[in-house]
């Protein structure tokens, strides 16, 4: 497509259970980035993907929180037994390479936590 | 810790008004971008500076990077309603392994008719 796609747009679920964020990059775009934006807050960054690999997962907050990314292309943040802190809209982003300062941002996904 | 300090806040002006928004940091960055994001959307860049003391005009907004390529601002002239929105700085350290940009909270900018 044009953009970053991210789905769903919004998610609604009850805590403790598990939930599956999907970003769509723009094609060819080999750096893909995620980040958390909670309300009144700027982005927090949680991970980076260099192709299909992770150079550094230390962004990620807990071990309930986990990424992957396939085809150099679809990525997946999973969010495993939600908290209600959990609670916030999930960015993605893309560039076209690690070299490329430009990243291109989906419109997120606004996860709320019951 | 907030690597980059954005001020103010929030920002509420009449049509017309000349406005300025600073990003504040005691960090070098490599490169410092702007963007600007509506409710319900993803930020969208308006403009990328790399050289300390470069500015860069677009239409009414002027940005500028200290010359150490440690702070920025964006200088609105005559701002409009359709100027509303959240305004992000955001640093690029390609040092960095984790290739990343730290964002600063933003400033909400409010402009009414």
């Amino acid at each position: 497509g044009a953009g970053v796609s991210q789905s769903p747009s919004n998610k609604v679920t009850e805590k403790g259970k598990d939930v599956e964020l999907r970003c769509d990059p723009i094609s060819g775009h080999t750096a893909l980035y995620w980040y958390r934006q909670r309300l009144g807050q700027g982005l927090e960054f949680l991970i980076y993907f260099q192709g299909n690999s992770a150079p550094n997962k230390s962004g990620l907050p807990s071990d309930r929180f986990s990424a992957e990314r396939t085809g150099e292309s679809v990525s997946t943040l999973t969010i495993q037994r939600t908290q209600q802190e959990d609670s916030a809209v999930y960015l993605c982003a893309s560039s076209a390479d690690r070299g490329d300062p430009t990243q291109h941002f989906g419109d997120g996904t606004r996860l709320s936590i019951l | 810790t907030q690597l980059l300090e954005q001020s103010p806040q929030f920002l509420s002006i009449q049509e017309g008004e000349n406005l300025t928004v600073y990003c504040n940091s005691s960090s070098v960055f490599s490169s410092l971008q702007w963007y600007r994001q509506e409710p319900g959307e993803g930020p969208v860049l308006l403009v990328t500076v790399v050289t300390g003391g470069e500015v860069k005009k677009l239409k009414r907004l002027t940005f500028q990077f200290g010359d150490a390529r440690k702070d920025s601002s964006l200088h609105i002239t005559a701002a409009q309603p359709g100027d509303t929105g959240l305004y992000l700085c955001a640093g690029e350290d390609r040092g960095s392994t984790l290739g990343r940009l730290y964002f600063g909270r933003g400033t909400q900018l409010t402009v009414w008719p």
